[in-house]
């Protein structure tokens, strides 16, 4: 069945530092690729998304590129903040699946000034 | 803000007890999604309504049941609980059967004792 593994965490950066979070996915159809993010206290909110291979899915300075060759879609910044501490999800949506939607663990960002 | 909203946001009861949770979708989406969320499971997908009828089902559990009424308006039904069902459990909406994006509510806090 489609499955979505992304690091565990939780990952501790200093302000300015650079970020990757790891995801790659297992699918038997077409899926689409989203990284969603939860803040403490709220429900998850989607931060990008990417529905077909080499799209890159970008917002605030998030970037995730969906790479069917690896079934990857790892998310990056170049330079985090404090206010990016989290909890960021990967998930894939397949069509061929009744839009079966799955989402990996989690992965704790937390963020020092 | 997403537009999703869940009531009781707490909520606290007895094993063996029942207990209904309510979700109203974004103005206007069609779809409704119901997740299941724990520390040892992560996150689930549950359950999907697509106007009024069921569409898709996840890991939900047979002593869990759900509906979407006329005015899109969602409730999971959650009976004979046991403590192992305490979690948080998130609505989610969508505007459409096969649209990817999903809204989510700030979810509900189940503790069962």
């Amino acid at each position: 069945g489609n499955s979505v593994t992304q690091m565990e965490g939780p990952v501790t950066l200093s302000e300015e530092a650079f970020l990757t979070i790891n995801c790659t996915y297992t699918a038997t159809g077409y899926p689409s690729l989203f990284w969603y993010v939860q803040y403490p206290g709220e429900g998850l909110q989607l931060l990008l998304k990417a529905t077909k291979a080499d799209d890159k899915g970008s917002n605030k300075g998030f970037e995730a590129t969906y790479r069917k060759e690896t079934t990857s879609f790892h998310l990056e910044k170049g330079s985090v903040q404090v206010s990016d501490s989290a909890v960021y999800f990967c998930a894939l949506s397949d069509r061929g699946n009744n839009n079966d939607m799955r989402f990996g663990a989690g992965t704790r960002l937390t963020v020092k000034p | 803000d997403s537009g999703v909203t869940q009531t009781p946001k707490h909520l606290i009861t007895a094993t063996g007890q029942r207990v209904t949770l309510r979700c109203s979708p974004r103005s206007g989406d069609l779809s409704v999604y119901w997740y299941q969320q724990s520390l040892d499971q992560g996150l689930q997908f549950l359950i999907q309504y697509y106007n009024g009828e069921e569409r898709a089902k996840g890991n939900i559990l047979e002593r869990f049941s759900a509906q979407q009424f006329p005015d899109l308006h969602s409730e999971l039904n959650l009976s004979s609980l046991e403590l192992g069902d305490s979690a948080l459990y998130f609505c989610a909406s969508s505007v459409a059967l096969s649209t990817y994006e999903q809204y989510f509510g700030p979810g509900t806090r189940l503790t069962v004792t």
